[in-house]
């Protein structure tokens, strides 16, 4: 069962355009929500991160938005450029459960100029 | 700091042989895990640790072991190896501190081992 669900599974965008990711989970006890970026070849690494007391939080190009009713999550990545090519990982905790993250599936971004 | 190292980088394996997948942090961080990622299916959470000594299964424990004998040390134990097993494994490390009751932080990730079963 898929705590956090992922799309869309691939996204390509023109350099300068929007690039928007969803994420939708179903366990309200969830209580961060990071967003993991990975180049091939290489781990995972934290680009942003949000809690539910928030509705958005915005660093340099990158925004989450958050809409706790819906249980859904987005990331934003503004005016994509080529270096942003990467795969992108949504992903869920609640304090109970010692740091444990659950991930979605991934979602492949590709800029080009 | 080195942050967290994996080894070996790649390796291939027969169906049945076993090997140990090396995992160690200099960062002190007492939270440690061990990921499989698999084309299309993001990162499944095989065992963590919540410090020496102390182990737990996640999503996908059947066919692997660990232990924590040390803060920095975390390796990953394969015992007759399957196709099934052909993924990239990833060791992760936090500092998991909860305020409040509720999760902090970050999970900093190695760069990951290929592994081949055939």
């Amino acid at each position: 069962q898929q705590q956090v669900k992922q799309s869309p599974q691939s996204l390509i965008v023109q350099k300068g355009g929007i690039s928007i990711i969803n994420c939708a989970y179903e366990n309200t006890a969830f209580d961060y929500f990071p967003w993991y970026q990975q180049f091939p070849g290489k781990g995972p690494a934290l680009l942003i991160a949000i809690r539910p007391d928030v509705s958005e939080k915005k660093e340099g190009r990158f925004t989450i938005s958050f809409n706790k009713s819906a249980k859904q999550f987005s990331l934003h990545i503004m005016d994509s450029q080529p270096g942003d090519s990467a795969t992108y990982f949504c992903a869920a905790a609640r304090g109970s459960t010692l740091g444990r993250l659950y991930f979605g599936r991934g979602t492949q971004l590709t800029v080009w100029p | 700091n080195a942050g967290v190292t994996q080894t070996p980088k790649f390796r291939i394996l027969k169906i049945g042989q076993s090997m140990t997948l090396q995992c160690t942090q200099d960062m002190n961080h007492n939270y440690m895990y061990w990921y499989r990622q698999d084309p299309g299916m993001g990162l499944k959470l095989i065992y963590y640790s919540v410090g020496a000594g102390i182990t737990d299964k996640g999503e996908v424990p059947n066919g692997y072991n660990v232990s924590r004998s040390t803060t920095e040390d975390f390796p990953l134990r394969l015992e007759l190896a399957a196709p099934s097993q052909t993924s990239v494994y990833f060791c992760a490390s936090s500092p998991t501190r909860t305020s409040g009751g509720r999760s902090t932080d970050t999970q900093y990730f190695g760069p990951g081992t290929r592994l081949t079963v055939l």
